[in-house]
């Protein structure tokens, strides 16, 4: 079955550390990966994907097809950083549509 | 543009009601998903609407229906409704649906009582 996993519910770092967080995926085709950020009192809204190899707000994030992950990266947390972040797959297999995973809350302290 | 506007923002239904909410996509996106948000199950999706046709339909019981209309926008309908259901319901528009990105709107919370 097809799933995303986001193993930590919560990740606090402190201001200029790096972070990372995890994502791994489950999908027997090819995947089209994302990572959607929700800031407090704002929309959910697409940070990047992989398949545009962006860098945006300085986060990255690779698809790695081996381990089945596509782990958001960025070498310095910043206090605006904080939010929740969701990792998703899009599929084709039986109809399009995204899974989500259930989320990483990032607190990024000063 | 606008973005992705939902209607109402917030309800309170008792058990066994019924509810429908709607929502407009951005302008010239043709494609709406439905997402049901809780704190246990995070983001479920509940279908996909392109064209006033469902493509796809998640896992979720009949009670829960949809429908699109020639100008994109969309409703969805839960009958009979169940505590189980207090949710946030998010819909999300793109240009053609598929592996397009998606663009939220603020959700409309539902609560059940």
């Amino acid at each position: 079955a097809q799933r995303v996993t986001q193993p930590e519910k919560l990740l606090s770092v402190f201001k200029g550390a790096p972070v990372e967080l995890k994502c791994n995926y489950s999908y027997s085709g090819s995947p089209e990966l994302f990572w959607y950020v929700q800031y407090s009192r704002q929309r959910l809204q697409l940070l990047l994907r992989h398949i545009s190899r962006e860098s945006i707000k300085g986060f990255t994030a690779d698809l790695n097809k081996g381990e089945t992950s596509f782990h958001l990266k960025k070498p310095f947390a910043q206090e605006e950083d904080s939010a929740m972040y969701y990792c998703a797959l899009g599929q084709c297999l039986g109809g399009f549509k995204t899974i989500f995973g259930a989320g990483t809350r990032l607190f990024v302290k000063a | 543009k606008a973005g992705v506007t939902q209607t109402p923002r917030y309800l309170i239904k008792t058990r066994g009601q019924q509810v429908t909410l709607s929502c407009s996509p951005i302008s010239g996106h043709r494609s709406v998903s439905w997402y049901q948000q809780t704190p246990g199950q995070g983001l479920q999706f509940l279908f996909e609407y392109f064209s006033e046709t469902q493509r796809n339909k998640g896992n979720f019981p009949g009670r829960f229906s949809g429908r699109q209309f020639s100008n994109s926008r969309s409703e969805m309908n839960v009958s009979t409704l169940e505590l189980g259901d207090s949710a946030l319901y998010l819909c999300a528009s793109s240009l053609t649906g598929g592996l397009d990105t998606q663009y939220f709107g603020p959700g409309t919370r539902l609560t059940v009582l």
